[in-house]
């Protein structure tokens, strides 16, 4: 079983369209939490830091349950500028800023 | 502008020689990390550092080797001993800690001929 798992996806959805990915992680022990968006062919970007108490930013909301080991990210009213590849990222909490991204999940927003 | 660079964009080698990826940064950061991408997956950490002149393996550091003799460079090697180079190289840094954002360059495509 991988550290961390995605929603395999792709998903396509049509703009304006609520969609929503999931992740999970194996290691109880992990401090912190993050999503990712990367561009075909491009390095990856930092979207959101997930927090205990979830957080919001404009049409994204990303939320965390440490019980069930999981992490959310939700996207409402998507545009066409959101199609990217969206990866889940777990630190250790090894104090050493190691991180295990997920394999990603690939959204395409259509007109 | 701060930021982080890689060098060269692309990359072609032969089977059986070494070549070396460039990363800078001007961020001040400390910590700095090398990974590889393959299609459809997600990054694998190959090497990272924390300090200069210190350095740990990553997850997959087998045919790779990396110095840090300055604070601004993180420079990795892709030896012959490394059986399938072919991938996007990333190199990233960060401030340290488990809560701060990675920061990445715009990655090295390195092609084995």
């Amino acid at each position: 079983r991988k550290e961390v798992e995605q929603d395999p996806g792709p998903f396509n959805v049509p703009e304006g369209a609520t969609v929503a990915f999931n992740c999970t992680y194996s290691n109880s022990a992990s401090q912190s939490f993050f999503w990712y968006r990367q561009d075909c062919r491009k390095e990856p970007k930092l979207l959101m830091s997930v927090y205990s108490s979830g957080n919001e930013d404009g049409r994204f909301t990303a939320q965390l349950n440490r019980a069930s080991q999981y992490i959310s990210l939700l996207i409402r009213d998507s545009k066409l500028s959101d199609s990217a590849t969206y990866l889940c990222v777990v630190n250790m909490g090894t104090n050493a800023g190691k991180s295990t991204f997920g394999d990603g999940t690939t959204l395409t927003v259509k007109p | 502008d701060g930021g982080i660079t890689q060098s060269p964009k692309y990359l072609f080698r032969k089977e059986g020689q070494n070549v070396t990826l460039s990363c800078e940064q001007n961020l001040n950061h400390d910590a700095m990390y090398w990974y590889r991408q393959d299609p459809g997956q997600g990054l694998r950490l190959i090497y990272y550092s924390q300090i200069v002149n210190d350095f740990q393996k990553g997850d997959i550091a087998e045919g790779y080797s990396v110095s840090r003799e300055k604070k601004e460079s993180f420079p990795l090697t892709v030896t012959s001993a490394q059986k399938n180079p072919t991938a996007f190289y990333l190199c990233a840094s960060t401030l340290g800690g488990d809560y701060n954002e990675q920061f990445f360059g715009p990655g090295t495509r390195l092609t084995v001929l």
